[in-house]
């Protein structure tokens, strides 16, 4: 079974601190996700990598950054959190070799921002 | 730009009977329809996917969904709901080039004894 691991389930940090998001699959997958989640909006996806080192913006980038140094390790970054970013964070993967195939989610991060 | 439209904020049945979960799409090349649910405090699971062939797709827990591409729909059904059955639903979307899902909103389903 595909595993993908969020490293927080709950974080509580402060207005203008930098946070970082991080999430680990152990599936050799290229493809992995960030995505926001909001009751009513469902998920809207931040920053997409398909290679190490390499991104791509989503729908909704703006105040986030990302980091892929390695393979099976994807950051999302919150340079100076601000308290609308207060949300559920899902990290996900998937095999760009087999286009078809689902993501694979994490349980989430549970982010509130004071 | 592709979209997926999930009228239904909820959808309440009782245990036994059947139930329909609604989703319609737009996008510009074949879509790729996915299922997904969410129970509290979890991540997303993936119940089942339309790529091509049978418009009727069976997948886990005794879902299936039946791809309409008329109507570009793709509701969720199951004949008889279980309690354990409630939960957030979400509908995916992509065209078949592409890398990106587009989500809908959401569908709480809540099912009563």
């Amino acid at each position: 079974d595909v595993k993908v691991t969020q490293s927080s389930r709950y974080l509580v940090k402060r207005t203008g601190e930098k946070v970082f998001l991080e999430c680990v699959q152990d599936m050799d997958h290229e493809n992995m996700f960030w995505y926001r989640q909001d009751p009513g909006l469902g998920l809207r996806l931040i920053y997409f990598s398909y290679d190490v080192k390499m991104k791509e913006k989503g729908d909704i980038p703006e105040g986030y950054s990302v980091s892929r140094e390695k393979k099976e390790r994807f950051s999302l970054i919150l340079e100076s959190a601000s308290t609308n970013q207060t949300s559920m964070y899902l990290c996900a993967s998937n095999d760009a070799g087999r286009s078809n195939q689902p993501q694979h989610f994490g349980d989430g991060t549970r982010l509130s921002i004071l | 730009a592709q979209s997926v439209a999930q009228p239904e904020d909820q959808v309440n049945v009782a245990e036994g009977n059947p139930l329909t979960v609604k989703c319609t799409y737009s996008v510009s090349g074949n879509p790729y329809l996915f299922w997904y649910v969410q129970y509290p405090n979890r991540g997303l699971q993936f119940l089942l996917k339309y790529i091509t062939g049978d418009n009727l797709v069976k997948g886990s827990y005794g879902f299936e969904a039946e791809f309409n591409k008329s109507q570009t729909s793709f509701h969720l059904k199951k004949p008889s709901a279980l309690v354990s059955d409630s939960a957030l639903y979400f509908c995916a979307v992509r065209d078949g080039a592409g890398n990106m899902l587009t989500f809908g909103g959401g569908t709480r389903l809540m099912v009563k004894p």
